[in-house]
């Protein structure tokens, strides 16, 4: 089957550095996304890894090692605004994405 | 603002009633979605649209109808609801279906209640 690994919820404090990590098993693999979705609003697209190795994007960096399914999102210089649940997303072989349940992170000051 | 507009924010309905759900996307899009998301579980697919052709379902009950009149706009229709299908239910988009590397789009949902 299909499934999707990530913790529940998270703690950092503002100003520091958290990782945020996903595995996964998907039939077939064509990429994985991340996305971050505040309290009551649209999940919004972060990135996207298809080959091994760390995409960054500003604060944003997200690593892909496909022959250990796994993957990370690191946050740096954290904001109060990061405060959200962080969602890992891989597609499989069918091009759907396979969604986790998310990561809450809450940030303190 | 996402380019996805979905109405109405909140929908209160009783198990017995008809209604609709709305989307629509300013992307330029050629895929949509539809997405159920229960707190803390992770988002289920319901429905795919690529170039206003059904292209996916996934089990879903029948007393959800999707409708996809063209590439812009997507609508679930709920009939006979159970209380169980209180939920977000999210509308997406992206360039086209079928493709790795392309991003979904999502609006800001629908937050549905059954009473």
């Amino acid at each position: 089957g299909q499934n999707i690994d990530q913790p529940t919820e998270m703690t950092a404090t503002e100003g520091a550095i958290v990782q945020i990590n996903c595995t996964y098993q998907t039939s077939g693999f064509n990429g994985l996304f991340w996305y971050q979705q505040h309290a009551g609003e649209a999940p919004t697209f972060l990135s996207y890894n298809v080959l091994d190795g760390l995409e960054e994007k500003g604060r944003f960096s997200s690593f892909l090692s496909r022959s250990k399914g796994y993957s990370y999102l690191l946050l740096k210089e954290l904001q109060m605004k990061d405060s959200a649940s962080y969602l890992c997303a891989p597609m499989d072989s069918n091009y759907q994405l396979i969604w986790g349940a998310g990561t809450k992170l809450i940030i303190k000051p | 603002e996402t380019g996805v507009t979905q109405t109405p924010r909140h929908l209160v309905m009783g198990m017995t009633n008809k209604k609709s759900l709305k989307c629509e996307q300013h992307l330029g899009h050629n895929a949509m979605y539809w997405y159920k998301q229960s707190a803390k579980k992770p988002l289920e697919l319901m429905f795919v649209y690529n170039f206003k052709e059904q292209t996916e379902n996934n089990s879903v009950p029948s007393r959800f109808s999707p409708e996809c009149p063209n590439s812009s706009h997507l609508f679930l229709h709920l009939h006979t609801l159970q209380p169980e299908d209180s939920a977000l239910y999210l509308c997406a988009s992206s360039q086209e279906g079928g493709q790795g590397g392309q991003p979904q789009h999502f609006g800001d949902g629908t937050r549905l209640s059954i009473l």
